[in-house]
């Protein structure tokens, strides 16, 4: 089955810095790849996604990049700010966008 | 719209009981799948249900079962639990079509003595 690795596993930075979170995936028939940020004592939230036909995808300062080749995918958050502190999770699927495999997360503290 | 509702929030259980619990969907959203969330393990899928159909299943061990109702609520059921039953449990819905986008509820917290 698909194994997903993700780092680092937490990642502190100074407000307005950039931070960059890395998967790799197993499975060369994964064909989508979503984010989830999840807070304190909430359930995952998608914040974005993107499918093995697209190479890079934005969404304001969030943006997506995936190497189909390597088999790795990165998120981008440019200007971090505190409100951007939780636990980000990458995933990936091969089959059905309800049976992800997730990555361990990362903890992203941005600090004032 | 509500979004999903998960009920109870937390519980504790002893070893050897067994558990249900509740998830509704977001209104219109006819699949539901479970995931179980622990420290060591992170998010791991349980199943997945559609029109009252499991569609998927993860690779836990027959203990863990669910279902879905014509209204796409959905139960899932633990029996004979274990310590490390211990998680939190996620309920996600999904528009049908090529939405990937999944809604997780707040999740129900298991803790088994």
């Amino acid at each position: 089955g698909e194994n997903v690795e993700q780092h680092p596993s937490t990642l502190s930075v100074q407000e307005g810095d950039s931070a960059v979170i890395k998967c790799t995936y197993s499975d060369s028939a994964s064909n989508y790849f979503p984010w989830y940020k999840q807070e304190l004592g909430k359930g995952p939230q998608l914040i974005i996604d993107i499918r093995s036909n697209v190479g890079e995808k934005k969404d304001q300062r969030i943006a997506v990049t995936l190497n189909k080749t390597a088999k790795h995918f990165s998120l981008h958050i440019t200007e971090t700010q505190p409100e951007d502190s939780a636990v980000y999770f990458c995933a990936a699927t091969s089959s059905g966008y309800s049976t992800l495999t997730f990555g361990k997360g990362t903890m992203l503290l941005v600090s004032p | 719209k509500a979004g999903v509702t998960q009920t109870p929030r937390y519980l504790i259980k002893t070893r050897g009981q067994q558990v249900t619990l509740s998830c509704s969907p977001i209104s219109g959203h006819r699949s539901v799948s479970w995931y179980q969330q622990t420290p060591g393990q992170g998010l791991q899928f349980l199943f997945e249900y559609f029109s009252e159909t499991q569609r998927n299943k993860g690779n836990f061990p027959g203990r863990f079962s669910g279902r879905q109702f014509s209204n796409s609520r959905s139960e899932m059921n633990v029996s004979t639990l274990e310590l490390g039953d211990s998680a939190l449990y996620l309920c996600a819905s999904r528009e049908t079509g090529n939405t990937g986008e999944l809604f997780f509820g707040e999740g129900s917290r298991l803790t088994v003595l």
